[in-house]
């Protein structure tokens, strides 16, 4: 079982809708959760961290966070074209406090 | 301020020579990480230097793959005698101190070096 699990899609959304992507960890020690987007080409960049259960909302974006059933997604809302890219999640493992661990990420596409 | 910076951002070389990749992470940032990202795929984990701690290299996918820090700067990637298989996207992290809180774990970015062996 990998230590941090995406679909890889891709997720095809009507621009306006809201996306949805999920994750899920192996570590039940994990207590940080991030989102990271990256466009073709491009290197990673922070959009979302979540260290509590429930929810966290930034703008468009709202992270979820469910520790006992080691679950974390993110939530885009009207959804943009600008927002197709690949998105990364990453867990840090409980062994080591600061390593962080990425899935292999989820392709979003937004269709006009 | 500054980002993460790396150089080179290209770099080719015949299979059989060894390449130094350099990361500059961004002012007062402990952590550095080193990852490898093969076409269309995943991050995979190399390094994690924290501090003066003993660095995580147990993501070092062979005795060809050394890496150093100076202190909290500069950190040098080594690959000795190259292979095709080492031809990807290499990219370098840096975050806070991890005694910040859990926040100091959020990770920024370099524009990496992309490596092609030939």
């Amino acid at each position: 079982q990998k230590e941090v699990e995406q679909n890889s899609g891709p997720l095809s959304v009507p621009e306006g809708a809201i996306a949805s992507l999920n994750c899920t960890y192996s570590d039940r020690g994990s207590q940080s959760f991030f989102w990271y987007r990256q466009y073709s080409g491009k290197s990673p960049e922070l959009i979302m961290s979540i260290y509590s259960n429930g929810d966290k909302e930034d703008g468009r974006f709202t992270a979820q966070l469910n520790k006992a059933s080691q679950y974390v997604s993110l939530l885009i809302r009207d959804s943009q074209p600008s927002d197709s890219a690949t998105y990364l999640c990453a867990v840090n493992a409980y062994s080591s406090a600061s390593k962080i661990i990425f899935g292999s990420g989820t392709r979003l596409s937004i269709r006009p | 301020g500054a980002g993460v910076s790396q150089s080179p951002s290209n770099k080719v070389t015949e299979k059989g020579k060894d390449v130094e990749l350099r990361c500059d992470p961004i002012s007062g940032h402990t952590a550095l990480y080193w990852y490898r990202q093969r076409l269309g795929q995943g991050l995979e984990f190399l390094i994690y230097f924290q501090g003066n701690s003993a660095p995580d290299k147990s993501g070092l996918p062979s005795d060809r793959f050394s890496a150093e820090r100076t202190g909290e700067s500069v950190s040098t990637l080594t690959i000795q005698r190259t292979q095709q298989e080492d031809s990807a996207v290499y990219l370098c992290a840096s975050s806070l101190d991890e005694s910040v809180g859990a926040g100091g774990r959020e990770q920024y970015f370099g524009p990496g070096t992309r490596l092609t062996v030939t």
